[in-house]
């Protein structure tokens, strides 16, 4: 049974360029979310996808976007990168809304 | 925004003492989660409590909840080196700053 799988592992960007990470569920999880962790902080929530769509959104500017496929994976985008967008970017998938999070490994992102 | 905010930042102790981490919440919720995070990598779920409850036991771990008060607390007993992690606290899915925990062989 798979677990949650992001992709790329590591990735570095420059200012103003944009990105896309993907993220694949556990399997039977319907609901994905993503995360921003900077170096030594806790993870922010940026927002949440079921049923491919937005359910909730954290206090992330409109540069940050998503989408939810209809087998659940999902990508996150995001426009003109600045430098302070470099962090550990989170993907968690569950059943549901805001029960167990199942957590991939992440995507470091590094904008030089 | 981050709803929980744990306490200590950091906390160094020895193998085989027990932990303790506390973590305070904003607003009401449904229930509070616990998360451990190795090396900077993926959360691991540890345990959840809800509303209703007020402690619940997994193991070595054990959580206590006052909603009166807004606020968890997680014990490690007899920790080992291999606890050496962060932890983190999550409502409504926002999490806090977490609590480094450092367990010295």
């Amino acid at each position: 049974d798979a677990g949650v799988t992001q992709s790329p592992t590591h990735l570095i960007k420059t200012r103003g360029q944009q990105v896309t990470l993907r993220c694949s569920p556990k399997s039977g999880h319907d609901t994905v979310s993503w995360y921003q962790q900077a170096l030594g902080q806790g993870p922010q929530f940026i927002f949440q996808y079921y049923e491919e769509e937005e359910r909730q959104r954290g206090n992330f500017p409109d540069r940050f976007s998503g989408h939810q496929f209809p087998n659940y994976s999902s990508e996150l985008n995001v426009n003109a990168l600045l430098l302070g967008d470099s962090a550990l970017y989170l993907c968690a998938s569950s059943l549901g809304g805001n029960e167990k999070l199942f957590f991939g490994s992440g995507t470091q992102l590094s904008v030089l | 925004s981050q709803q929980g905010e744990e306490d200590p930042q950091a906390l160094s102790i020895q193998e085989g003492e027990n932990a303790t981490m506390n973590c305070s919440y904003k607003t009401s919720i449904n229930n509070l989660q616990w998360y451990r995070q190795n090396s900077g990598r993926g959360l691991v779920h540890l345990i959840l409590i809800r509303s209703n409850e007020r402690e619940k036991h997994s193991g070595r771990l054990r959580v206590t909840l006052d909603t009166s008060k807004k606020s968890s607390s997680l014990l490690i007993t007899a920790s080992r080196a291999a606890d050496t992690a962060s932890y983190f606290c999550a409502t409504d899915m926002r999490f806090g700053a977490g609590t480094r925990l450092t367990v010295k062989p």
